[in-house]
């Protein structure tokens, strides 16, 4: 079974138009989740951590969220330089292992 | 700067040889993980170490090698017993995990491709 579920698998923006990008998770205790951001051909570079439901974070056009069984990453008026694959990865409290999901691929239209 | 570093950018390797991908990070982290990233199928953990000397199986550890003589260095070597090794392999490293969540923090990766 999925420890980590990304939905949509890909999403197609007009420049300015927000929308959000949904990451599920079975784990029975949550240490953190984390989102990364990943350019094609590169490694994911780190953009959020949440640790308990209620919590957001915020940066640049970027807003993550939480609650007990998700978070929602928030685009507000995106630009093409958003265009990219954003992943979603959760710890659990039992160990070290990290659960990633497929990610979300994003292209912004000018 | 701190930071992971991933050698080669590319690589490519007969049908039955063995070859070693380098991993080097300075941030100080105890862990160090192996990745496999292929289209659709998100990151697959290989191997993972939380101290020098020790290593544990992935989830797909089968057809690869690896150690941890260093803190600094974890390479990996894909040997001619994995089956399908084209893929792109993302290696990382964390803060000890005891405590608070651990930031994985992700090396540029090693594109290698079975000619």
């Amino acid at each position: 079974e999925d420890q980590v579920t990304q939905s949509p698998e890909a999403l197609r923006l007009q420049e300015g138009e927000s929308s959000s990008l949904n990451c599920s998770y079975t784990v029975s205790g949550l240490r953190g989740l984390f989102w990364y951001r990943q350019d094609p051909g590169k490694g994911p570079e780190f953009l959020f951590t949440l640790y308990s439901a209620g919590e957001e974070k915020e940066k640049e056009r970027l807003k993550a969220t939480l609650t007990k069984k998700e978070s929602f990453l928030h685009i507000t008026a995106p630009k093409p330089e958003d265009s990219a694959t954003y992943l979603c990865a959760v710890q659990e409290n039992t160990g070290n292992q990290f659960y990633f999901g497929t990610g979300t691929s994003l292209t912004v239209i000018p | 700067d701190g930071g992971i570093t991933q050698s080669p950018k590319y690589l490519f390797r007969k049908e039955g040889q063995n070859v070693t991908l380098s991993c080097e990070q300075n941030l100080n982290h105890d862990a160090m993980y192996w990745y496999r990233q292929d289209p659709g199928q998100g990151l697959r953990l290989i191997y993972y170490s939380q101290i020098v000397n020790d290593f544990q199986k992935g989830d797909i550890a089968e057809g690869y090698s690896v150690s941890r003589e260093k803190k600094e260095s974890f390479p990996l070597t894909v040997t001619s017993a994995q089956k399908n090794p084209t893929a792109f392999y993302l290696c990382a490293s964390s803060p000890s995990g005891s405590g608070g969540a651990s930031l994985v923090i992700f090396g540029p990766g090693t594109r290698l491709t079975v000619l």
